[in-house]
Order: structure tokens, then C-alpha cells, then sequence
């Protein structure tokens, strides 16, 4: 089992360009999540899925979409970067309310 | 409000020494409490996980304690080790749903020789 991984590890973006961030897991788990991690903050919810083909907005979600087109795969798209989107985003997996895994995460740096 | 208080912000210890890390939450309903230990760079990862009914769980030199009546829970690190230098961060489960976890900011634990 790989559990969660996350590409890129690190991406630098310019103002206004675009990106995904890639996440799949191997566990069959069916609850995704994405957080972000701000410096000396907790970890912010920003989307999450219950399944396949659901999804749903998390406390943070604004400049932010998803998609849960299989069970593995929850792919974060940042349409236009803007500065407040540095951040450390972790992806992660559970079954259901049970433990859940995280992914290594990614550093974005929006310049 | 649900909200996640640790204490303290950060330490420094010994190595060989013991320390317990703190955590207070409003979180309700209750579901169970996490302790995750992340490494600089690193997702968090799972410790321990304590329901309701659980007041003490231990794994390895980690044990955890939880008063779900007054809301508490605590990490007690026993003999620390320079690995154990990482951000604590505990994680209270509420049962309403998959948007459902209440993340503390996290102890940042430092164990120097």
C-alpha cells in the first residue's frame, strides 16, 4: 500500500496562473479530504468527498474546485493563484469517521 | 463554537526527559480524539485515537488521557528521544458528518541532546 500520495511536493505559481494538485490513495478508503496549512495555524478543511462523484465545501473553499470522478483520486484545481493561496495543502483519506491518513503534502508558493 | 486549544505552543526538552502536551475542546457532539505527531515536512500521522469511554491509551513511550467530562485530554511522552521532535496536534472527531474534524494548532515539541 502507498496510502496517500500527493504530487507536486513543491510548486512555485505567478499571479493568476493556474494548477492541480494531484492526490490518489490505494485504500478504497471513501472519504477524501483537502486542508491547507497556514504557518502556526491548524489544518483548514477546504473540500471534502464522501464518494465517488460527491463533493462538498469544506471552512475554507473560495478559490478552490474538486472533482471525485473515481474513488482514488480527489484532485484540488486553483484556477486564478493569488498570494493568499501559500500554503502547505494535505490531502487525506478515511473510511468513513474511522482513522484518517494523510498524504506528505504540497508547499505552494504564489508569487 | 467547536474549537481545539493546545498547550503549550511549543517546548524544549531534555532528551530522556518526560513531557506532557495538553488539549482542551468545546467539540460538541463528540465522536473520539486524535493525537497525530507530524515531522517537519511531513503529513501528520495517527498516535492514538480515544472514544468516549476510553480514559487512558498508551502506545509505545505515548500515552494518552482523556476526561471527556471537563474536556481534556493529554500526551505524555515518556524518555523522550531526539525523534520525537515534531508538531503534536490533536484532532477532535464530532459524529455529524465527513466535514467533522477540529484540528488544534499543535505543540511543537523540540528534544535536544
Amino acid at each position: 500500500n502507498a496510502g496517500v500520495t500527493q504530487t507536486p511536493k513543491f510548486r512555485i505559481l505567478k499571479i493568476g496562473q493556474s494548477m492541480t494538485l494531484q492526490c490518489t490513495q490505494d485504500m478504497n478508503h471513501n472519504y477524501m479530504y483537502w486542508y491547507r496549512q497556514d504557518p502556526g495555524m491548524g489544518l483548514k478543511l477546504i473540500y471534502y468527498s464522501v464518494g465517488a462523484g460527491i463533493t462538498d465545501k469544506g471552512e475554507v473553499p473560495n478559490g478552490y474546485n474538486v472533482s471525485r470522478s473515481t474513488t482514488e483520486d480527489f484532485p484540488l484545481r486553483l484556477e486564478l493563484a493569488a498570494p493568499s493561496q501559500t500554503s502547505v495543502y494535505f490531502c487525506a483519506s478515511s473510511y468513513a469517521d474511522t482513522e484518517a491518513f494523510f498524504g506528505q503534502g504540497t508547499r505552494l508558493t504564489v508569487v | 463554537k467547536n474549537q481545539v486549544e493546545q498547550s503549550p505552543q511549543s517546548l524544549i526538552i531534555l532528551e530522556g526527559k518526560n513531557c506532557t502536551l495538553q488539549c482542551n475542546y468545546t467539540v460538541s457532539p463528540f465522536s473520539n480524539l486524535r493525537w497525530y505527531k507530524q515531522d517537519t515536512g511531513r503529513g501528520p500521522v495517527s498516535l492514538t485515537i480515544m472514544t468516549f469511554s476510553e480514559n487512558t491509551k498508551s502506545n509505545g513511550r505515548y500515552t494518552a488521557t482523556l476526561d471527556a467530562d471537563t474536556k481534556q485530554s493529554s500526551l505524555h511522552i515518556t524518555a523522550s528521544q531526539l525523534s520525537d521532535s515534531a508538531s503534536y496536534i490533536c484532532v477532535v472527531v464530532s459524529p455529524t458528518g465527513a466535514n467533522n474534524l477540529f484540528f488544534g494548532t499543535g505543540t511543537r515539541l523540540t528534544v535536544i541532546p
